[in-house]
C-alpha cells in the first residue's frame, strides 16, 4: 500500500501569498492529522479530522490557517496570507480507528519557506 | 495536557554498539499508547516501535526494544548493534487510548549519531 502522500515537498513563497498544502491519507484510514515542526516549538498538532469532520482545530495558529477534508482521500491546509514565521515543515499523518490500530503514519512533509 | 520529556538532546554511539534513549511522561490516564518515531535527515517520520500501556511485556522490533516502566512513567528505547542508518532524531510520543483522544504528544527529541 502507498503511504501518506503530500505535495508539494518544497514550497518557497513570498510574504502575503496564499499557500496550499495537500495530503492524501492511506487508503482506509479514517483519521487525518496536520502537524507543524519548527526548531523552536518542535512538533505541534494543528488539526485533526475523523471521518472527514474536523474534531479539534485548537492548534491552528490563527485565522490565516484553514484546513479542509472534502472526502476521505484528500485534505488541504491553506495559509492566507502567509508570513515568514509560518516557515516550517508541515506533516500530514493518518490512522485507522476501525482496525484496532491507532498508530499514526506520517507523510514525507512539506518544507515551507516564506520570504 | 500530557508532558513528554526526553532529557538527552544528543547521543553518540559507535557502530555495532548499544545505545539507550530515555523518555519520561506525565499522565493521570491508566490506558494509553507510547511510541518511538525516527526522523532521519530526509525528515520523514518513521514509526520505530509502539507499546500499549496495558501490556506488561516490553515491545521489540528487531534491533529496537523498549523498557516500559508504568509506575515510574518511563519508556526508554534501546538500539542494539547500531548501524550507520540509525543516525537520526528520535522522538518519544504519548497518546491516550482512543476514542478518548487521538492526539500525539511528542518529546523534544534526541539526536543519535552512529560513528563508523
Amino acid at each position: 500500500d502507498a503511504g501518506v502522500i503530500q505535495s508539494p515537498r518544497h514550497e518557497v513563497t513570498e510574504m502575503g501569498q496564499e499557500v496550499t498544502l495537500r495530503c492524501k491519507p492511506i487508503s482506509g484510514h479514517n483519521s487525518l492529522f496536520w502537524y507543524r515542526q519548527t526548531m523552536m516549538r518542535g512538533l505541534e498538532l494543528l488539526i485533526y479530522f475523523n471521518n472527514n469532520v474536523p474534531i479539534d482545530d485548537s492548534g491552528m495558529p490563527e485565522d490565516r490557517f484553514s484546513a479542509k477534508m472534502p472526502n476521505a482521500s484528500f485534505s488541504t491546509l491553506k495559509i492566507q496570507p502567509s508570513e515568514p514565521r509560518d516557515s516550517a515543515v508541515y506533516f500530514c499523518a493518518s490512522s485507522s480507528s476501525n482496525r484496532g490500530s491507532d498508530t499514526q503514519y506520517f507523510g514525507p512533509g512539506t518544507r515551507l519557506t516564506v520570504l | 495536557a500530557q508532558t513528554v520529556t526526553q532529557s538527552q538532546p544528543e547521543m553518540s554511539v559507535q557502530e555495532a554498539e548499544t545505545v539507550t534513549l530515555s523518555c519520561t511522561y506525565d499522565t493521570s490516564e491508566s490506558n494509553y499508547y507510547l511510541f518511538w518515531y525516527k526522523q532521519p535527515p530526509s525528515r520523514q517520520m518513521i514509526l520505530v516501535i509502539r507499546q500499549e500501556a496495558y501490556k506488561q511485556q516490553n515491545a521489540t522490533e528487531n534491533r529496537f526494544s523498549v523498557n516500559f516502566q508504568k509506575a515510574a512513567k518511563s519508556f526508554s528505547l534501546k538500539i542494539s548493534d547500531s548501524q550507520l542508518g540509525d543516525t537520526a532524531m528520535y522522538f518519544c510520543a504519548f497518546m491516550k487510548q482512543p476514542p478518548n483522544d487521538y492526539k500525539l504528544s511528542f518529546g523534544a527529541g534526541t539526536t543519535v549519531t552512529v560513528r563508523a
